[in-house]
């Protein structure tokens, strides 16, 4: 049982355009959200995050939504940039240690 | 250290022998997560250590696993009699549990194993 989703496992975006990465959590339990992107042969390194209180969280280019009801949250990258092309990774925890992460998205940035 | 060291980077063993990763927190960290990331799949949990207490071994594939860490530091993930199916990069990760807001995960580079 997959508690955390990322239904799209590529995506390609025009450089200057806005990215959209979506996940999906099945646990209402969860309360906080992160974000992390992998370059190959890399660690993920964190890119940001989210409480549950919120439903909105920006740092720069980069935007994170959360709705709550429908168990769903989304990363905004705008503008897109060719370096923003990697793997990005949702993850999940209720209680603050423990977290669950999804398949991941390759994003492509065209130049 | 500037961050968490994993070694070694590359690992190519023979089906049934066993394995020893090897993982330096970043310093001050209380915490540490071993994960694994096989083809194509997204970061299993395996294990995670906090301070003194119990581990939670519930991520564990098998009893072919173990971990321990040593003097709340460095960390060892063994495989004993490892499987094909133990091929995957295992990635290390500690935190600092500050009890309140998210609890930002670390990660070192990675070992790749590869098992013939």
């Amino acid at each position: 049982d997959q508690q955390v989703k990322q239904n799209s496992p590529s995506l390609s975006v025009q450089e200057g355009r806005i990215s959209i990465l979506n996940c999906d959590y099945t646990n209402s339990m969860f309360d906080y959200f992160l974000w992390y992107k992998k370059y190959p042969a890399e660690g993920p390194t964190f890119l940001i995050s989210i409480s549950s209180i919120k439903d909105k969280n920006e740092d720069g280019r980069f935007t994170v939504f959360l709705n709550k009801s429908a168990k769903h949250l989304s990363l905004h990258i705008v503008p897109s940039q060719p370096g923003d092309s990697a793997v990005y990774f949702c993850a999940a925890s209720s209680g603050t240690y423990k977290y669950i992460f999804g398949t991941g998205t390759r994003l492509k940035v065209l130049a | 250290g500037a961050g968490v060291s994993q070694s070694p980077s590359n690992k190519v063993t023979e089906k049934g022998k066993d394995v020893e990763l090897r993982c330096d927190p970043i310093s001050g960290h209380t915490a540490l997560y071993w994960y694994r990331q096989s083809l194509g799949q997204g970061l299993e949990f395996l294990i995670y250590f906090q301070g003194n207490s119990a581990p939670d071994k519930s991520g564990l594939p098998s009893d072919r696993f173990s971990a321990e860490r040593t003097g709340g530091s460095v960390s060892t993930l063994t495989i004993q009699r490892t499987q094909q199916e133990d091929s995957a990069v295992y990635l290390c990760a500690s935190s600092f549990l500050a009890g309140s807001g998210a609890n930002v995960l670390t990660f070192g580079a990675g070992s790749r194993l590869t098992v013939l």
